[in-house]
């Protein structure tokens, strides 16, 4: 069975101060590894896919990189407007798993200014 | 961009009534739909999948008979929630892959009294 950890549940930053959120996972054959942003009340927002292991992709102040086993999303200098719900996903890459997504427990991510 | 329209954003229905919830690909077609669940802080749980054409298929534990699934077009699918109970209070989030991204809709709050 397909399983996605995140750590920490919560994260709580200062303004500037930059961190990271972890993604554990297992899967039966990775198709790709999803990060998305949720705002509260609002459906998830696609940020990245990761496709293999040493992929790392970019965006603003987001970074997200990928092992066999966990992917990280780092976040510098954060901004106040990065607090969000930040999701993980994973898509298997066969049987009765192919194209459905997995989801983690997400980090609450809250940045003080 | 690719975008997922659902509607409406929040309801109120009594215990015991249906509930629909709809789903439209904007500018593309989807021939697969996703439907999600989301309590209180937490992560989404795939309900079912459903394919233009063709009978849903639903995840374990997902009542069938309760949560209807219909995909008449290759630009809309719809979710009725029947004989809706206070338990079914949830926030409900459709998703569609153009081009092998996930798509998500902006989700339905559903608040059964």
């Amino acid at each position: 069975e397909d399983q996605v950890t995140q750590s920490p549940e919560a994260l709580r930053l200062q303004e500037g101060e930059s961190s990271s959120l972890n993604c554990s996972y297992t899967v039966s054959g990775l198709r790709g590894l999803f990060w998305y942003r949720q705002d509260p009340g609002k459906g998830p927002e696609f940020l990245f896919t990761l496709y293999s292991a040493g992929e790392e992709k970019e965006k603003e102040r987001l970074k997200a990189t990928l092992t066999k086993k966990e992917s990280f999303l780092h976040i510098t200098a954060p901004k106040p407007e990065d607090s969000a719900t930040y999701l993980c996903a994973v898509q298997a890459g066969g049987g009765t798993s192919y194209g459905k997504l997995t989801f983690g427990q997400g980090t609450i991510l809250t940045v003080h200014p | 961009g690719a975008v997922v329209s659902q509607h409406p954003s929040w309801v109120i229905c009594k215990s015991g009534t249906s509930v629909k919830i709809e789903c439209r690909s904007l500018d593309f077609q989807a021939t697969t739909m996703f439907w999600y669940r989301q309590f209180p802080k937490q992560s989404l749980m795939l309900m079912a999948t459903s394919n233009e054409g063709s009978k849903a298929t639903y995840e374990q534990g997902v009542e069938k008979d309760k949560f209807l699934i219909n995909h008449a077009s290759l630009t809309l699918s719809t979710l009725t929630v029947t004989s809706a109970h206070p338990e079914d209070s949830s926030f409900y989030i459709c998703s569609a892959s153009p081009r092998g991204g996930y798509t998500f809709g902006s989700g339905t709050r559903l608040t059964v009294v």
